[in-house]
């Protein structure tokens, strides 16, 4: 069984840059979440996709979009980052259906905006 | 809505002591609740899981926690700390929906 990947590992961007993070679910699951984890905080969480479609976000504005493919893996897209990007992007996969269902969390993706 | 809150943002144990972390939540719906843990520079692991089935739910490593509904809380102990147990321990809830609302986290520090 092959556990949730996420390229890539570090990033480096400018204020003002776009940057494309990415995301292969665990084997089996059809549901993708994405979290921002600060410096020395909790993960914040970000959108959720399913069946290629967003379903539910948290309080992120419009320039934080998503794209999940057939093979449900996913990506992240930030446009314009700005310095508060910066943060660990945590990818978790998970099957749909009852709210039992754990996620399970990939390495994450360590973005610095300069 | 839905909100957690982990009292400490360190603890510091001797190896051999208790490992207590506390978790409070809130929740509208009753709530599912889970622990995780991160070491540095890694993703979260699902150390448990409360699903509604019995109050006192065993984990990994040996960490178990106890669901109560009374106090809203859920917090997290294992009998000896290990020196492998050091690193960040979050409780988060999981409410209406598939989103995961997570606290603030606990950094463990243990001692030889």
């Amino acid at each position: 069984e092959t556990g949730v990947t996420q390229s890539p590992t570090h990033l480096i961007k400018t204020r003002g840059q776009q940057v494309t993070l990415r995301c292969s679910s665990q084997s089996g699951h059809n549901t993708v979440s994405w979290y921002q984890q600060a410096l020395g905080q909790g993960p914040q969480f970000i959108f959720q996709y399913y069946r290629e479609e967003e379903n539910g976000r948290g309080n992120f504005p419009p320039r934080f979009s998503g794209l999940q493919f057939p093979n449900y893996s996913s990506e992240l897209n930030v446009n314009a980052l700005e310095l508060d990007d910066s943060a660990l992007y945590l990818c978790a996969s998970s099957l749909a259906g009852g709210r039992e269902n754990e996620q399970y969390f990939g390495p994450g993706t360590r973005l610095t905006v300069t | 809505a839905q909100s957690v809150t982990q009292l400490g943002s360190h603890v510091s144990v001797s190896e051999g002591a208790l490992v207590l972390l506390r978790c409070n939540y809130s929740s509208s719906v009753p709530p599912y609740l889970f622990w995780y843990v991160q070491y540095p520079n890694q993703g979260l692991q699902l150390l448990l899981k409360y699903t509604s089935a019995a109050t006192l739910v065993k984990g990994i490593n040996g960490f178990e926690a106890e669901f109560k509904k009374s106090e809203t809380s859920f917090h997290l102990t294992k009998p000896s700390a290990h020196m492998s147990d050091a690193a960040e321990y979050f409780c988060a809830v999981k409410a209406a929906g598939n989103k995961l609302t997570f606290g603030g986290g606990t950094r463990v520090l243990v001692k030889p």
